[in-house]
């Protein structure tokens, strides 16, 4: 079955520095685009980053562009998030999500891992 | 980007109940439109993409319908394991990728 486990979250300084990692298991990994989204505690859904399946494309949200690095090992089966200069609004639970369709952009969401928690606080 | 709104903010149904959710668009998302279920503590659950099909294993008494700006999710009648937070998400615009805030789905 389709696993998606993250990992990396913590406790952090504002400025300071945090890689997530996302393990996935249970399907053909180098076929499928995949995303960050994020949830701030009590709040709703923030889309954060996307990478193609090859992770020749890649894009960013506004709020965390030219902070954060998005990439993905296809022979580790394993997803990214470089995050760096963090703030105390970057707080938050960050969820991998695999896009359903493998051709298209034009996708939602199909499973999603438990998510790792980040505090960015002094 | 496009701004999703859901109403109400939440809402109170009995078990059994009819329980029906509206999600607008700022702009046309055509059918581009997913509902998700997010229980406390879980990560979301996707229930309908397209507007209005079902993803694998969601019970038939979650329908979406709609497209362009308008959308609702209805639950037929509500099961004790349906209270939850239910969230549409438009995928048209991307990679602006953009969520509603929400709608709590309470025991009345």
């Amino acid at each position: 079955q389709v696993q998606l486990v993250e990992s990396g979250g913590g406790l952090v300084k504002p400025g300071g520095s945090l890689r997530l990692s996302c393990a996935a298991s249970g399907f053909t990994f180098s076929d499928y685009y995949m995303s960050w989204i994020r949830q701030a505690p009590g709040k709703g859904l923030e889309w954060v980053s996307y990478i193609s399946s090859s992770g020749s494309t890649i894009y960013y949200a506004d709020s965390v562009k030219g902070r954060f690095t998005i990439s993905r090992d296809n022979a580790k089966n394993s997803l990214y998030l470089q995050m760096n200069s963090l703030r105390a609004e970057d707080t938050a639970v960050y969820y991998c999500a695999r896009a359903m369709r493998t051709t298209t952009v034009t996708t939602p969401f199909d499973y999603w891992g438990q998510g790792t928690l980040v505090t960015v606080s002094s | 980007e496009i701004v999703m709104t859901q109403s109400p903010a939440t809402l109170s149904v009995s078990p059994g109940e009819r329980a029906t959710l509206s999600c607008r668009a700022s702009q046309s998302v055509s059918s581009n439109l997913a509902w998700y279920q997010q229980k406390p503590g879980q990560a979301p659950r996707l229930l309908i993409y397209g507007a209005s099909t079902r993803a694998t294993g969601i019970p038939a008494r979650f329908s979406g319908s709609g497209s362009g700006t308008e959308f609702t999710l209805t639950i037929s009648s509500l099961q004790s394991e349906d209270f939850a937070v239910y969230y549409c998400q438009q995928y048209n615009n991307w990679p602006l990728w953009t969520f509603g805030q929400g709608t709590k789905v309470e025991i009345k």
